[in-house]
């Protein structure tokens, strides 16, 4: 699987948009992109994934880039709540290949 | 909606014993994973079934081994625990993981188990 680069960390204040980026440049054409994210040592939630589109959900939004060497998952109205850890994954076969993640913190 | 189940939630071992977790998918799901979190670290697989077939294989020790049941359900056993051994055990599942499966994996509450 791809490898997935994001930064450590990220400060985001309460009600305002999340942007969280991943780079994946070495991801192959059937390779989609998940995002998931573990609220303090509860088991990983998934929140999106896509392969070329952009995609909606009632939790977020994913925006790949026409290359497909990176994507941004927006959160619309960042909540206490959604302070986590949230993974970029590329994949296509069954394993989820953690990286290291962001550690998003969402400030009141 | 019905979620991953695991059991037992906490389990305190003592080093050279053995662990047995239990994982319950959601209903339907045919394909269960077992994940690995050490403290601070990133949860790491370690292996997958798929109609009571092992799918893929990741780190997981040749101490450990696992197999899913008729009805799903999946049991990870440990024996000759390691310290090293403490860490949270995350079980997931999800529809056909066959290869080039797509679906997403629903993670249950996980298992810690600590061995001392």
């Amino acid at each position: 699987d791809a490898k997935t680069t994001q930064p450590p960390s990220m400060d985001c204040a309460e009600g305002r948009a999340a942007n969280l980026p991943c780079n994946h440049s070495t991801i192959s054409g059937n390779e989609y992109v998940y995002w998931y994210r573990q609220i303090h040592s509860q088991g990983p939630q998934y929140i999106i994934h896509g392969l070329k589109n952009n995609e909606t959900n009632e939790m977020a939004s994913l925006i790949i880039t026409e290359d497909r060497k990176s994507s941004t998952l927006i959160l619309p109205h960042a909540t206490l709540r959604d302070t986590a850890v949230y993974y970029c994954i590329v994949r296509y076969n069954n394993d989820m290949r953690f990286g290291a993640g962001t550690r998003l913190t969402v400030k009141p | 909606a019905a979620g991953v189940i695991q059991s037992p939630r906490h389990l305190i071992k003592e080093k050279r014993e053995t662990a047995t977790l239990k994982c319950y998918p959601i209903p339907r799901h045919d394909t269960v994973y077992w994940y690995q979190q050490g403290p601070g670290q990133d949860p790491q697989f370690l292996i997958s079934f798929y109609e009571k077939m092992q799918s893929d294989k990741g780190s997981i020790p040749d101490r450990f081994s696992a197999q899913q049941f008729s009805d799903y359900h999946s049991e990870l056993n440990m024996s000759s625990l390691e310290l090293g051994d403490s860490a949270l055990y995350f079980c997931a599942s999800s529809l056909f993981g066959g290869a080039g499966s797509t679906y997403e994996q629903y993670f249950g509450p996980g298992t810690r188990l600590t061995v001392t």
